[in-house]
């Protein structure tokens, strides 16, 4: 079974654009979830989808979105990009509503400069 | 508000000799704990995870304990492996906030020859 797959693996964006990141869930998973990996700060949520709808969101900035499409895969945006978004990008799929083990993708790695 | 912390950034241990990785969480409605492992340019893995209602899980060479009153868990890795040095986050989860997985900020095991 393929895992989660998120594309692309590297970027380097400039202050004040946008960008946009995919996620391939593990067929037959309904729910994925979006988190920033930055030095010292451990995984931050940033949200979840699950059937297309956002059910959960992290405390990020509404610069940062999301959805999903009916296929489960999901897509992540950032708009006016700043330096501080520079960080790893991770996608984690899971089964169902009850996220006790989530897989996660190899990330993307954004970089601002 | 970092409601689950890892208070060692780093842990370096001899091989065949025992690993201890701690983790506090602030959130009393937690229910649900996991560990997960993450080697550079890799998406974390699940690596062993435990309910609220016990207090300790093994699985092979790992080891989780929960003590619910301190709201502390803790790793053991009995023997440490060279394969074992990676970044090790721990998670928490609530049924009432749909298992959203909130992350410590990670601890850097380094296993010596």
């Amino acid at each position: 079974k393929a895992g989660v797959t998120q594309t692309p693996r590297y970027l380097i964006k400039t202050r004040g654009q946008q960008v946009t990141l995919s996620c391939s869930p593990i067929s037959g998973h309904r729910s994925v979830s979006w988190y920033q990996q930055t030095p010292g700060q451990g995984l931050q949520f940033l949200f979840e989808y699950f059937s297309e709808t956002q059910r959960n969101k992290g405390n990020f900035p509404g610069r940062f979105s999301g959805r999903q499409f009916s296929n489960s895969r999901s897509e992540m945006n950032v708009s006016t990009l700043e330096l501080g978004d520079s960080a790893l990008y991770l996608c984690a799929s899971s089964r169902d509503t009850v996220n006790t083990e989530a897989f996660f993708g190899q990330g993307t790695r954004l970089t601002v400069v | 508000d970092q409601q689950v912390k890892q208070n060692s950034p780093s842990l370096s241990v001899q091989e065949g000799r025992i690993s201890i990785l701690n983790c506090d969480y602030t959130n009393s409605m937690f229910d649900y704990f996991l560990w997960y492992k993450k080697y550079p340019a890799e998406g974390p893995t699940f690596l062993i995870s435990i309910s609220s209602i016990k207090d300790k899980n093994e699985d092979g060479r790992f080891t989780v304990f929960l003590n619910k009153s301190a709201k502390h868990l803790s790793l053991h890795i009995v023997p440490s492996q060279p394969g074992d040095s990676a970044v090790y986050f721990c998670a928490a989860s609530s049924f009432s906030n749909d298992y959203k997985l909130s992350f410590g900020a990670g601890t850097t095991v380094t296993v010596r020859a």
